[in-house]
C-alpha cells in the first residue's frame, strides 16, 4: 500500500539555521505530494505542493522538490525563524482520486520544528 | 478565498450529551471530510462526502454521525461518546478538477473533550 516516512522529530534549531526535513515515499503510479504545516493549537495549513515529477513546490521561503528517481519529496528551508516552530506532514495523495469521488491523503508521522532564538 | 470554518472551537461534555460539530466552506468545493487528529499523531480519516452523497466511512463508530445537508455545510452529531474520543476534529474540503481532485484545504479545527 501506499506509506509516508518522515524523519523522527523533535527537529531543534537556532534561528536562521538552514532546515531540512526528509520525507519519502511508497505509491502505484504518479501521486501528488504535499506539505502541511500545523501551528500549536491550530488546523493544518498547505504549506506546499507538487504534482508531478521534477516539479519543485515553494511558499513563504520553504521548497521541496519531487523526486521520483529517489521516491523523495524533503522540505528545505534556508534561514528558519522562531516562527515557523510547527509541526510538518508530509503527504501524498494516490491517482489524485480519479474515479473515487474525492481525494485520499495518506500522512506521514509529522516532524516537530523547534527554533530557538 | 481558501476558508474553511468550524465551530465551535472547543467543547466539553460528558458521555450522556449529545452535541453537533459545523463546517462550513463557500469554496464550492464538491468533497468535504471530517478526520479526528490525536495529540502528536497525524489526522486519521473519518468521513468523506462528495457531492452531497456519504462516498467513505472509515469504520467510525456509530456514535459520530456524520451530515451533509447542503453543497456548503457539513456537521458531526456526537452523542454516547467516550473518554477516548476526545481529541481535535478536523474539517477539509477539495475541488474536482480535470484530472482528479484537487488539494484538500483543512479548517482550524473543533477541541473536543469527553468528560
Amino acid at each position: 500500500g501506499n506509506s509516508v516516512t518522515q524523519m523522527e522529530g523533535p527537529v531543534t534549531l537556532s534561528e536562521e539555521a538552514f532546515l531540512t526535513i526528509n520525507c519519502t515515499y511508497t505509491a502505484t503510479g504518479y501521486p501528488s505530494l504535499f506539505w502541511y504545516v500545523q501551528y500549536p493549537g491550530e488546523g493544518l495549513q498547505l504549506l506546499l505542493k507538487a504534482t508531478k515529477a521534477d516539479d519543485k513546490g515553494s511558499n513563504k521561503g520553504f521548497e521541496a522538490t519531487y523526486r521520483k528517481e529517489t521516491t523523495s519529496f524533503h522540505l528545505e528551508k534556508g534561514s528558519v525563524q522562531v516562527s515557523d516552530s510547527a509541526v510538518y506532514f508530509c503527504a501524498l495523495s494516490d491517482q489524485k482520486g480519479l474515479g473515487t469521488g474525492f481525494q485520499k491523503l495518506v500522512f506521514g508521522t509529522g516532524t516537530r520544528l523547534l527554533v530557538s532564538p | 478565498d481558501t476558508e474553511v470554518t468550524q465551530t465551535p472551537k472547543h467543547l466539553v461534555m460528558g458521555m450522556t450529551n449529545k452535541k453537533s460539530l459545523k463546517c462550513e466552506q463557500h469554496m464550492g468545493h464538491r468533497a468535504m471530510y471530517w478526520y479526528k487528529q490525536k495529540a502528536k499523531k497525524p489526522p486519521e480519516l473519518m468521513f468523506v462526502y462528495s457531492y452531497e452523497k456519504l462516498s467513505i466511512n472509515e469504520s467510525v463508530p456509530s456514535r459520530f454521525s456524520p451530515e451533509c445537508p447542503n453543497s456548503s455545510l457539513l456537521n458531526l452529531h456526537l452523542h454516547a461518546l467516550q473518554p477516548e474520543d476526545s481529541a481535535l476534529y478536523l474539517c477539509a474540503s477539495s475541488q474536482e478538477r480535470r484530472g482528479g481532485w484537487d488539494t484538500q484545504y483543512f479548517g482550524p479545527g473543533t477541541r473536543l473533550t469527553v468528560l
